[in-house]
């Protein structure tokens, strides 16, 4: 089955600052890859995603990029601030089970200071 | 628009009881979806229904664990004889129909079993 790897866990920027987040995959068949943002108490909120046909995708400050070569993808977020400050999770999945079947990374903890 | 909403927010239940987890999915979202989500870790699949059958339960993590969703509208996730690891968020999430990628979460249910 899939098996998605983030890092890092925690990354802590300065307001303004470029924040990067990465994750690899295990399954070439995988071909939807979403982020979702979670803040404390709340569910995961769909921010961006990207499909194996396309290798980056741009929504304002928010990136993300796809290597199905190396099987991995990357979220950017440019001009961070303090609200951008939540646990982000990747997620990939397949098709081949007939519906879109999540599987999440660990997530990473981002904190903007001001 | 509403979004998925679940109820209770918050359980907490004593080892060995039973508990009902419910969700109201998006009006007209043919796919509904459940997670669990231990604490720092992402969501993991649990079970998908499409309409009212349920397609996928490969997910539940014992047979104490039901869910169902009679009319193809509201879903309800039971677990029997709570267990002390069955302590998590359960999230519950819906989406378009079986082809559309996007998935939106409700907040979870934090249960607790001491």
């Amino acid at each position: 089955g899939e098996n998605v790897e983030q890092h890092p866990s925690t990354l802590s920027v300065q307001e303004g600052d470029s924040a990067v987040i990465k994750c690899t995959y295990s399954d070439s068949a995988s071909n939807y890859f979403p982020w979702y943002k979670q803040e404390l108490g709340k569910g995961p909120q769909l921010i961006i995603d990207i499909r194996s046909n396309v290798g980056e995708k741009k929504d304002q400050r928010i990136a993300v990029t796809l290597n199905k070569t190396a099987k991995h993808f990357s979220l950017h977020i440019t001009e961070t601030q303090p609200e951008d400050s939540a646990v982000y999770f990747c997620a990939a999945t397949l098709w081949n089970t007939g519906f879109q079947k999540l599987v999440f990374g660990t997530g990473t903890r981002l904190l903007v200071s001001p | 628009g509403a979004g998925v909403s679940q109820s209770p927010r918050y359980k907490v239940a004593k080892r060995g009881q039973d508990v009902a987890l419910r969700c109201d999915p998006i009006s007209g979202h043919v796919s509904l979806f459940w997670y669990q989500q231990a604490l720092g870790q992402g969501p993991e699949f649990l079970t998908y229904f499409q309409n009212e059958a349920q397609l996928d339960k490969s997910g539940l993590p014992s047979d104490r664990f039901f869910a169902e969703r009679p009319e193809g509208s509201v879903s309800t996730l039971k677990i029997q004889r709570t267990q002390q690891e069955d302590s998590a968020v359960y999230l519950c999430a819906s989406s378009l129909d079986s082809s559309t990628d996007t998935q939106y979460f409700g907040p979870g249910t934090r249960l607790t079993v001491l």
